[in-house]
Parts: structure tokens; C-alpha cells; sequence
């Protein structure tokens, strides 16, 4: 039972243009969510995070939502530049709950052409 | 600073033999997760240790195990390979435990890629 999603394995945009990266959770008891990017022969480096007493969390070009009525999140990255060429996780926590250990997504595999 | 180390960071098994994979955290750093990244699922958790402790430990079998020593290096082992082990093993160290802290607390290593035959 996967409490973590990413539908979209895959994610193919231009460069300069908005990359949208989607992550659904399942758990309620998750309060805390964070993105990893991961390049091929490299470990998954940490990128953003966002509180659930937050909608909103921006840094530069990367920007997280937190829609918690919809157990949804989503990465949006403006402009996106070749260099965001990677695969992205989403993972998930609670910071006082029972599911404190992370929790990943499957991943997605953004692919940015210049 | 040296980040997170993974030795080997290839290697190729067959089907019933056992391996170890050794982790060498981030100086200062107590806790050792262990991550089996499998294409389409992600990152599955498989166990934390912190002071020589296993703190938390996922959903594998048995024949996943690992240790950590008095400096912090961990290993981890699997026994009886199965063509399904093969994968991505990282590991992920932190100055904590991983379930008490918050955010982007994990550093992890690149990795060791395991092929089964």
C-alpha cells in the first residue's frame, strides 16, 4: 500500500517553461513533505519542504503547494532549465504522529529540452 | 566536509550467495538509514540504526540485516539473494535520529547498485 504517489513516472518540458511535479498521500496523519532530486550515480539531495501549517513554500525557482484537503502536493519549478534535468521524489512524515519514519514517492523523471 | 560513503558501489551477485554493503556516515553524524531504491517504487525504507541501535526497521524478510559499529559505520547484509534484490541500496545519515528531527535532515550516498544473477 503505497501512501506516497507519483502517477507520472515521466515529465518531458521545454526549457523556460513551467515544470509541474505531482505527488498524492494517502496517510492524514502526514505533516510534513519534502522533495528530493536525484541525478543518475548520485545520491537523492534534499531540495524543498513545506509544514502542513502551510499552502505555500518558495525558494527561487522552486515553489511547493500543499493542498491538504486534497492529500495532494505538486513541485513547480519556473523556469525550468536543463539542469533540472532529474528524477524527483516527494516524501512525507509525521513530525509528532506514528509515521515518523519518511515515506517516498516512486518518483518522476523530469527530462528539460533546451 | 566528506558527505555520506557507500563501498561498493558496484557489484554483481548470484542467486542465493549473501553480500554486504558498508556505509560510512558524515562525521558527527549517529544515524545510518538504509533506502532500497527498485525502479517504479521508489525508495522502500529498510532499517535505521542510531547508537549501534536499530531504531526502526521496514517491511523486508529476514534475510535483510544490518549493524552499525562504534564509529557509526554501518553495514548492512543480505542473505539468500533473490533475483528481486537487485536495486539502487542507499543509505542516508543524519545527526539524529531520523524520526525526531524535520526537515532535509537525511544526507545520502550515492549508492550501490547490486545485480542479481
Amino acid at each position: 500500500d503505497q501512501q506516497v504517489k507519483q502517477n507520472s513516472p515521466s515529465l518531458s518540458v521545454q526549457e523556460g517553461r513551467i515544470s509541474i511535479l505531482n505527488c498524492d498521500y494517502t496517510n492524514s496523519m502526514f505533516d510534513y513533505f519534502l522533495w528530493y532530486k536525484k541525478y543518475p550515480a548520485e545520491g537523492p539531495t534534499f531540495l524543498i519542504s513545506i509544514s502542513s501549517i502551510k499552502d505555500k513554500n518558495e525558494d527561487g525557482r522552486f515553489t511547493v503547494f500543499l493542498n491538504k484537503s486534497a492529500k495532494h502536493l505538486s513541485l513547480h519549478i519556473v523556469p525550468s532549465q536543463p539542469g533540472d534535468s532529474a528524477e524527483y521524489f516527494c516524501a512525507a512524515r509525521s513530525i509528532s504522529g506514528s509515521a515518523r519514519q519518511l515515506t517516498f514517492g516512486s518518483g518522476t523523471q523530469l527530462t528539460v529540452l533546451p | 566536509k566528506a558527505g555520506v560513503t557507500q563501498t561498493p558501489r558496484y557489484l554483481i551477485k548470484t542467486r542465493g550467495q549473501q553480500v554486504t554493503l558498508s556505509c560510512s556516515p558524515i562525521s558527527g553524524h549517529r544515524s545510518v538509514s538504509w533506502y532500497q531504491q527498485t525502479p517504479g517504487q521508489g525508495l522502500q525504507f529498510l532499517f535505521e540504526y542510531f547508537s549501534e541501535t536499530q531504531r526502526n526497521k521496514g517491511n523486508f524478510p529476514g534475510r535483510f540485516s544490518g549493524r552499525q559499529f562504534s564509529n557509526s559505520r554501518s553495514e548492512m547484509n543480505v542473505s539468500t539473494l533473490e533475483l528481486g534484490d537487485s536495486a539502487l541500496y542507499l543509505c542516508a545519515s543524519s545527526l539524529v535520529p531520523a524520526d525526531r528531527a524535520g526537515a532535509n535532515v537525511l544526507t545520502f550516498g550515492a549508492g550501490s547498485r547490486l545485480t542479481v544473477l
